[in-house]
């Protein structure tokens, strides 16, 4: 089945330095890619669609001056955390198109960002 | 505002046993849902799904049910077994493009 795979896992940074987290689709092509972030015992609550090609589409409350989303190519997209601060430390996962449908999602993996 | 909630955090079952994973939704505009199942890391994987027309969907050990009325859905597994320890997620969707309202999750731990 269609895999994505996202890297790295788990990340420390220290507060003002900036992270990048990549997400690739290994066996297809992803038009769209979605971008959720979960706080602890929270929901996954979804930051950002981004589309091949295009300027990504924010959710209300995202900043997009630091959430930075490049979707170059049908198979990477990537989430760069800028000027990153304690408060940004959370769970960022990734999900593909791979389907049509609420069915036709895949997920990676996740990162856990410690900001520090 | 938390659309999607799921109020019990973790449940432990003995093998065998049934476990009922509950899940409530607030948004009346929802007309799909589904359960995916994480384990820790890794990203959540597709389970079973449910569209509002129906109210109950079954797939070998796992079964859905869906009480609009109530909004609240449940998933039941039977019979539990120590590989469906994880973390359950519910999910509704409004209409086939839109995207997937999560909930909190419930960690489930099956036990010998």
């Amino acid at each position: 089945g269609a895999v994505v795979s996202q890297h790295p896992s788990w990340v420390i940074c220290k507060s003002g330095t900036s992270v990048k987290i990549e997400c690739r689709s290994l066996d297809f092509q992803a038009t769209t890619m979605f971008w959720y972030r979960q706080f602890p015992k929270q929901s996954l609550m979804l930051m950002a669609t981004s589309n091949e090609g295009s300027k990504a589409t924010y959710e209300q409350g995202v900043e997009k001056d630091k959430f930075l989303i490049n979707h170059a190519s049908l198979t990477l997209s990537t989430l760069t955390v800028t000027s990153a601060h304690p408060e940004d430390s959370s769970f960022y996962i990734c999900s593909a198109r791979t389907g049509t449908g609420p069915t036709g999602y895949t997920f990676g993996s996740g990162t856990r960002l410690t900001v520090v | 505002d938390q659309q999607v909630k799921q109020n019990s955090p973790s449940l432990s079952v003995q093998e065998g046993r049934i476990s009922i994973l509950n899940c409530d939704y607030t948004n009346s505009m929802f007309d799909y849902f589904l359960w995916y199942k994480k384990y820790p890391a890794e990203g959540p994987t597709f389970l079973i799904s449910i569209s509002s027309i129906k109210d109950k969907n079954e797939d070998g050990r796992f079964t859905v049910f869906l009480n609009k009325s109530a909004k609240h859905l449940s998933l039941h597994i039977v019979p539990s077994q120590p590989g469906d320890s994880a973390v359950y997620f519910c999910a509704a969707s409004a209409g086939t493009a839109s995207k997937l309202t999560f909930g909190t999750g419930t960690r489930l731990q099956v036990t010998l």
